[in-house]
């Protein structure tokens, strides 16, 4: 099916560990991004790709880096993990920026000790 | 700066009730407004959104929306619920696309429970 794919869907890190996160969508879109959800705060930009070779800060870019590998993918890496980086992530795309109508992944709970 | 609030954290109605989530939203524009649906372990979809025109929207699975300017609310209804409908629910805002840079805001989310 079409959509956006994530990997991993879990994923439990020792403090001070790396990672990327996987994302990719087959619908041809041109912009992506990268949200974090917790518990009563709703979801969060952390990055966003407007455009293939384009990447900008969110609300909460710290911590993170973003890579906008090609146009089907963006990833997101952790450099350094931390315990407030637990959470559960998800990629999402839509045609252009300004276009709403995303498409979300299915998510990666992420979980710091 | 650009907020939206959903004031009720969770949500318990019975089985064939209706349903109301409130929404509340601070921006300086007339915004675009949206509703998606969060399933246990799953990511969000759209439930529906308002651009412009009718301020009364539907959606899928039944549900509508009602968008009133003078309370800058966009609450979502459902006149019969189903226990399918347990789920979170976002409300989310964003500008014009005439206005570059616009991104998705969301708000906190609604835990929606169902009786039987």
């Amino acid at each position: 099916n079409a959509g956006v794919t994530q990997t991993p869907k879990f994923q439990v890190l020792k403090t001070g560990q790396s990672m990327t996160l996987q994302c990719a969508q087959d619908m041809n879109h041109n912009s992506m991004y990268w949200y974090r959800q917790d518990p009563g705060m709703g979801l969060r930009l952390i990055y966003y790709s407007a455009s293939e070779g384009t990447t900008d800060k969110g609300e909460v870019p710290n911590g993170y880096n973003v890579s906008r590998l090609n146009k089907r993918e963006f990833s997101l890496r952790l450099e350094s993990a931390a315990p407030s980086q637990t959470s559960v992530y998800f990629c999402a795309s839509s045609r252009n920026q300004g276009d709403y109508g995303y498409t979300f992944g299915s998510g990666t709970r992420l979980t710091v000790v | 700066a650009q907020s939206v609030t959903q004031p009720d954290i969770h949500i318990t109605v019975s089985e064939g009730a209706s349903l109301e989530l409130r929404c509340n939203y601070s921006y300086g524009a007339t915004p675009y407004l949206f509703w998606y649906v969060q399933s246990p372990g799953q990511g969000l979809q759209l439930l529906l959104k308002y651009f412009s025109g009718d301020t009364l929207v539907q959606g899928i699975k039944g549900f509508e929306a009602e968008f009133k300017r003078s309370q800058s609310s966009f609450n979502l209804r459902k006149p019969s619920v189903h226990w399918s409908d347990a789920a979170e629910y976002f409300c989310a805002v964003g500008p014009s696309i005439y206005n570059q840079g616009g991104k998705l805001i969301f708000g906190q989310g609604t835990e929606l429970s169902v009786k039987p």
